[in-house]
């Protein structure tokens, strides 16, 4: 089946640690994106790559940092230095301006 | 002023009735225009493109008005499925593929 892949679907981080979120597609599309959810909000929109070896922030970037080193792959850290990263993350992707696709997302919690 | 803006809702519809939400865009230079479904702590899905001369998708129906910078949705013979969070989307003409949302409108469709 074709689509993005998002693992883990859960993610417990302690204070202080890095973490990184997985994000595989298998659509053949060029660009990709990660989001952030908030309860009761709108996605926001945290790093976003348009091709191979090239990424550009989005509006939140702080404190997350992103590879792209393959088209299939955009993994995403957070890092220690993002102060409240308790959020629903997700994964898209899209070929040209078509609509985006996301993958299931991960639920991310400070313990 | 957000870039995206929705009424948050809930818009409660009974079974089998009409329900109509605006959204409402504040960069002129916006290309494309979608509606996502997102079911609670699930991902966004793509619901339909919007296209100018608007477009019905069963029971949807999607228009634009670009010389009022908005878009809506109309459901038609609400079902209890149609429960959700609609979610407006818009490209801005000058950045390729990334995406604008809103923060979403809730329906909730009663027995």
């Amino acid at each position: 089946d074709g689509g993005i892949t998002q693992s883990p679907k859960y993610l417990f981080r302690k204070e202080g640690q890095n973490v990184t979120l997985s994000c595989e597609q298998n659509l053949n599309h060029d660009a990709m994106y990660w989001y952030r959810q908030d309860p009761g909000q709108g996605l926001r929109l945290i790093y976003y790559s348009q091709i191979v070896n090239d990424f550009q922030k989005g509006d939140i970037a702080e404190g997350y940092s992103v590879s792209r080193e393959k088209k299939e792959s955009f993994p995403l850290t957070v890092t220690s230095a993002q102060k409240n990263p308790t959020a629903f993350y997700l994964c898209a992707s899209s070929i040209d301006v078509g609509g985006a696709f996301f993958g299931q997302g991960t639920r991310l919690t400070v313990v | 002023r957000k870039e995206v803006e929705q009424d948050p809702g809930p818009f409660n519809v009974p079974e089998g009735a009409t329900v109509a939400f605006n959204c409402t865009y504040s960069n002129s230079a916006s290309q494309s225009f979608f509606w996502y479904r997102q079911d609670c702590r699930k991902e966004p899905k793509l619901l339909m493109s919007v296209y100018s001369s608007g477009n019905e998708d069963g029971r949807f129906t999607a228009q634009l008005n670009r010389a009022s910078q908005y878009i809506s949705l109309l459901i038609r013979d609400s079902k209890l499925s149609d429960s959700a969070t609609y979610l407006c989307v818009v490209t801005l003409g000058d950045s390729w593929g990334k995406f604008q949302f809103g923060a979403g409108t809730q329906v909730v469709v009663t027995p």
